[in-house]
C-alpha cells in the first residue's frame, strides 16, 4: 500500500532553516508528483509547492518563492522540503501528499503523517 | 489566483442528517474540484476528486457535484465518525483550497 513516511518534528530559531523528508513506498516514485502543503495551528491547509520527481522540475506557490527548496532522490525515493529564514509564522505542520500526473489536476491521494515545525526565539 | 469561498464556515448536524457544504470559486474551473476530510490530528483524507468521482474506500454516503464556479459536498446520512473538518481545493490550477468547514455534533 501506498505510504508517505516523514521526518520527524523540528525546533527552530527565526532565521534558521529546516529541511522535512517524506519518504515514499509502494509505488513507482518517478511517477507521480509530490507536494507539500502546511497547516498553522488552528488554520487551514495552505499549498506551497510541487517537485516532479522524474525531472525534478519544481513549481513553488508565489507566496514562497526563494525561500523554498523541494528536491527529491529517486534511489532511496524519499523527497524534501526545504524552508530558509523561517520566521515565528511559519509554525506549522508540514505534510507531503502525492498527485497522479497532470490530466486530471493535482488530486492529492495520498498524504504523509505530517511534521510539526515550531520556529521560536 | 482562483479565489475559493466556502460555506458555511461551521455547522451543527445530528447523526442521520443530510448534509451540504458548498464551494464556489472566482472564476469557471470545469470539474477540477477534489474534497478532504481531516479529524484533529490527521491528514487531510481524498474524499471526492474532479467534482463528484467518489475515491476508493469512501462510503457511498458521501456524494460531490457541480461544475463551472459552483460545488457540493453532500453526507445522505451523517455518521458519527463523519464529525471532522472538510476542505475544498481547485486543481485547474496551482492548488487552493477552500477555507474549510468544520462539522460539530449537534
Amino acid at each position: 500500500q501506498v505510504q508517505l513516511v516523514q521526518s520527524g518534528a523540528e525546533v527552530k530559531k527565526p532565521g534558521a532553516s529546516v529541511k522535512v523528508s517524506c519518504k515514499a513506498s509502494g509505488y513507482t516514485f518517478s511517477g507521480f508528483y509530490m507536494h507539500w502543503v502546511r497547516q498553522a495551528p488552528g488554520q487551514g491547509l495552505e499549498w506551497m509547492g510541487r517537485i516532479n520527481p522524474n525531472s525534478g522540475a519544481t513549481n513553488y506557490a508565489q507566496k514562497f518563492q526563494g525561500r523554498v527548496i523541494m528536491t527529491s532522490d529517486t534511489s532511496i525515493t524519499t523527497a524534501y522540503m526545504e524552508l530558509r529564514r523561517l520566521r515565528s509564522d511559519d509554525t506549522a505542520v508540514y505534510y507531503c501528499a502525492r498527485s497522479p500526473p497532470d490530466g486530471s489536476g493535482s488530486i492529492l491521494d495520498s498524504w504523509g503523517q505530517g511534521t510539526l515545525v515550531s520556529v521560536s526565539s | 489566483d482562483i479565489q475559493m469561498t466556502q460555506s458555511p464556515s461551521s455547522l451543527s448536524a445530528s447523526v442521520g442528517d443530510r448534509v451540504t457544504i458548498t464551494c464556489r470559486t472566482s472564476q469557471s474551473i470545469g470539474s477540477y474540484l477534489n474534497w478532504y476530510q481531516q479529524k484533529p490530528g490527521k491528514a487531510p483524507k481524498l474524499l471526492i476528486y474532479v467534482a463528484s468521482t467518489l475515491q476508493s474506500g469512501v462510503p457511498s454516503r458521501f456524494s460531490g457535484s457541480g461544475s463551472g464556479t459552483d460545488f457540493t459536498l453532500t453526507i445522505s446520512s451523517l455518521q458519527s465518525e463523519d464529525f471532522a473538518t472538510y476542505y475544498c481545493q481547485q486543481s485547474y490550477s496551482s492548488p487552493v483550497f477552500g477555507q474549510g468547514t468544520r462539522l460539530e455534533v449537534k
